[in-house]
């Protein structure tokens, strides 16, 4: 298998752009997450989905972020307006059945300025 | 969800072990403890998940003691590739929601 797909890699953007960012989880995994990574906040879960259903999104931190499943492979999460405090690496991971052992993808780097 | 402590950063040369301790006072019944590597510029990786006693597999090995309020993540003749941070999680089972810490950050060194 692949592994975990993500694209773009990177991403940069000016502020107030719709920015998307694509996840292509491991075929056969029912649990998908997106985490964003920085220097100061370090790895934060942002939103999880299982089955294609979001079970928790409490770290989505405003509505500019949203986040769908409209199939088992594939996610998008998307930023709009975007803003230069949302430059971050973002990570999606997949899982099956189990959470604890979760595939994590490349990451994208976002640079919003 | 148990708080984990860990230090912050680690120090070793090429072919020494290296021992990484977590702390988890508040672990409960249900929960197993995982460690994840992250190498830069990648995401993190799945490396081992124990419940109690001695857990090894091909990369590390977990020590928990009978009291579960701590385990050690052991590398063995670590190389320079296994400079890294890495992450100790306590969930339960199954636990979707995992909450990363700041993780250890191990330097290798010729």
């Amino acid at each position: 298998d692949a592994g975990v797909i993500q694209s773009p890699r990177h991403e940069v953007t000016e502020m107030g752009q719709e920015v998307t960012l694509r996840c292509k989880p491991i075929s056969g995994h029912n649990s998908l997450f997106w985490y964003r990574q920085t220097m100061m906040r370090g790895l934060e879960l942002l939103i999880y989905f299982n089955n294609n259903v979001p079970i928790d999104d409490s770290g989505m931190p405003e509505d500019r972020f949203s986040a769908k499943m409209p199939n088992a492979s594939f996610s998008t999460l998307k930023i709009q307006p975007s803003e230069p405090r949302d430059s971050a690496v973002y990570f999606c991971a997949s899982s099956f059945r189990d959470g604890y052992e979760q595939y994590f993808g490349p990451g994208t780097r976002l640079t919003v300025t | 969800l148990a708080k984990t402590t860990q230090p912050i950063s680690m120090d070793s040369y090429e072919g020494q072990e290296v021992n990484i301790t977590c702390s988890h006072n508040n672990i409960a019944t249900n929960d197993y403890i995982t460690w994840y590597q992250q190498f830069p510029s990648q995401g993190p990786r799945f490396i081992i998940q124990g419940y109690k006693t001695k857990v090894t597999n091909e990369v590390a090995s977990l020590f928990i003691p009978a009291d579960r309020k701590s385990s050690t993540l052991s590398l063995p003749r670590v190389s320079l590739s296994d400079t890294a941070v890495y992450y100790c999680l306590v969930g339960e089972r199954g636990f979707q929601k995992l909450v990363f810490g700041t993780g250890t950050r191990l330097l290798v060194s010729p």
